[in-house]
């Protein structure tokens, strides 16, 4: 069974640039989650999803970032204008319902210079 | 709010050493419990888990138990190999399924 998928896996910009991430859940997982990861912290979940729902995104820096999953299937997020404190690795995470076990993707590496 | 701590890292130890990774935390509830890994180069990937007090977890040689009296659930591996180099999280679960994190533990394990 294929996991999550992710791309791109590294990404460079200058600040004030834009950037998308984009993420494919497993097969058939209802739920899909995007974390952020900075260096020395544990994720903190950005959006969720139940099908093409958004659940919560209270923690979602709203006038700079945006996500969608338009068909309830993959996922993209985009950061606009980026700034330095957004250096991060975005993880997207899937898992087939609410309450159950999230399964990772690799993580996109955000560097804002 | 909720909130999970764990030791600061990293932690350095030979192969064939028993490691203790501490995570203790704080919740109005009953949360459920968990470590996740992540290996060099991959993604997280859930280590254990425990829903109620007193329940072990255990997975690959580790096990942590709930310990509501004392709000921890400490990992524990009787002896370490190479390959158990990574970075550990404790996280806690209550009951809107949102997860809180702890900041990670690097563990390095020398031959």
């Amino acid at each position: 069974e294929a996991g999550v998928a992710q791309s791109p896996r590294y990404k460079i910009i200058e600040k004030r640039q834009s950037v998308a991430f984009w993420c494919n859940p497993i097969s058939g997982h209802a739920t899909l989650y995007w974390y952020q990861q900075i260096l020395g912290q544990g994720p903190k979940l950005l959006i969720q999803f139940q099908n093409n729902g958004v659940v919560d995104d209270s923690q979602l820096p709203k006038d700079r970032f945006s996500a969608e999953r338009l068909k309830g299937v993959d996922s993209t997020l985009k950061i606009q204008p980026a700034k330095l404190e957004d250096s991060a690795v975005y993880l997207c995470a899937s898992s087939l319902d609410r309450g159950r076990e999230l399964f990772f993707g690799e993580g996109s590496r955000l560097t804002v210079l | 709010g909720d909130s999970v701590t764990q030791m600061e890292g990293p932690v350095t130890l030979s192969e064939e050493a028993f490691l203790t990774i501490n995570c203790t935390y704080t919740a109005t509830g009953y949360p459920s419990l968990f470590w996740y890994v992540q290996y060099p180069g991959e993604g997280l990937q859930l280590l254990l888990k425990a829903t109620k007090a007193d329940d072990k977890g255990s997975n690959k040689g580790f096990e942590a138990t709930y310990r509501k009296e004392t709000t921890s659930f400490h990992l524990e591996k009787g002896s370490v190999q190479v390959s158990d180099s990574a970075v550990y999280f404790c996280a806690l679960s209550e009951s809107n399924y949102q997860l809180i994190w702890g900041a990670g533990t690097k563990l390095i394990i020398k031959p």
